[in-house]
């Protein structure tokens, strides 16, 4: 049980394009989802916390505009990067947490490539 | 929640060698939580030891948590080159947001 799923796993873009990332919770439903990006051979880095029906919490010096996030269901958030810059190029690993559970499931990440 | 430190950075042993790692935090917290990264891939969650636990065992892995240094161990017995990973440890408090640090990077060498 508790497996998380993102999608794509992969993507590349051309710079100013807007790229939608889905992290779904397949067995479980989820009242809170994280956000994280992580950039090679560095620590994840929380991103924002969202929890179902309710605007995302951001932290601190990340771009709420540059980064949308919906959690419009119990088993689905998304995270959109509007006009990606190659500086955008990461790795995206969105987690999930249950409503009882004391643990959060990690999805299997999403990289992208902006060109 | 905090951050948590691990402690070496890097690790690298023989097939067949255990490997210990650390984790130390500052503030008191509910539980703390080991996690595994394979390069590029998701974060999978190894094991749960609550502040009231000293020791907790889960096939190869065994952790230890003491609350008055602050501190956590995770001990992988005979380790096999699958282990080769980054290791994350979690320490919760409060909000269950996970402040992670930079990871031990263990290399187990066949």
């Amino acid at each position: 049980g508790a497996v998380v799923s993102q999608h794509p796993s992969w993507v590349i873009c051309k710079s100013g394009t807007s790229v939608k990332i889905e992290c779904r919770s397949l067995d479980f439903q989820a009242t809170t989802m994280f956000w994280y990006r992580q950039f090679p051979k560095q620590s994840l880095m929380l991103m924002a916390t969202s929890n179902e029906g309710s605007k995302a919490t951001y932290e601190q010096g990340v771009e709420k505009d540059k980064f949308l996030i919906n959690h419009a269901s119990l088993t689905l958030s998304t995270l959109t990067v509007t006009s990606a810059h190659p500086e955008d190029s990461s790795f995206y690993i969105c987690s999930a947490r249950g409503q009882v559970a004391d643990t959060q499931y990690f999805g299997p990440g999403t990289r992208l490539t902006v060109l | 929640s905090q951050q948590g430190e691990e402690d070496p950075q890097a690790l690298s042993i023989q097939e067949g060698e255990n490997a210990t790692m650390n984790c130390s935090y500052k503030t008191s917290i509910n539980n703390l939580q080991w996690y595994r990264q394979n390069s590029g891939r998701g974060l999978v969650h190894l094991i749960l030891i609550r502040s009231n636990e000293r020791e907790k065992h889960s096939g190869r892995l065994r952790v230890t948590l003491d609350t008055s240094k602050k501190s956590s161990s995770l001990l992988i017995t005979a380790s096999r080159a699958a282990d080769t990973a980054s290791y994350f440890c979690a320490p919760v408090s409060g909000t269950y947001k996970y402040i992670f640090g930079t990871g031990t990077r263990l290399k187990v060498l066949a």
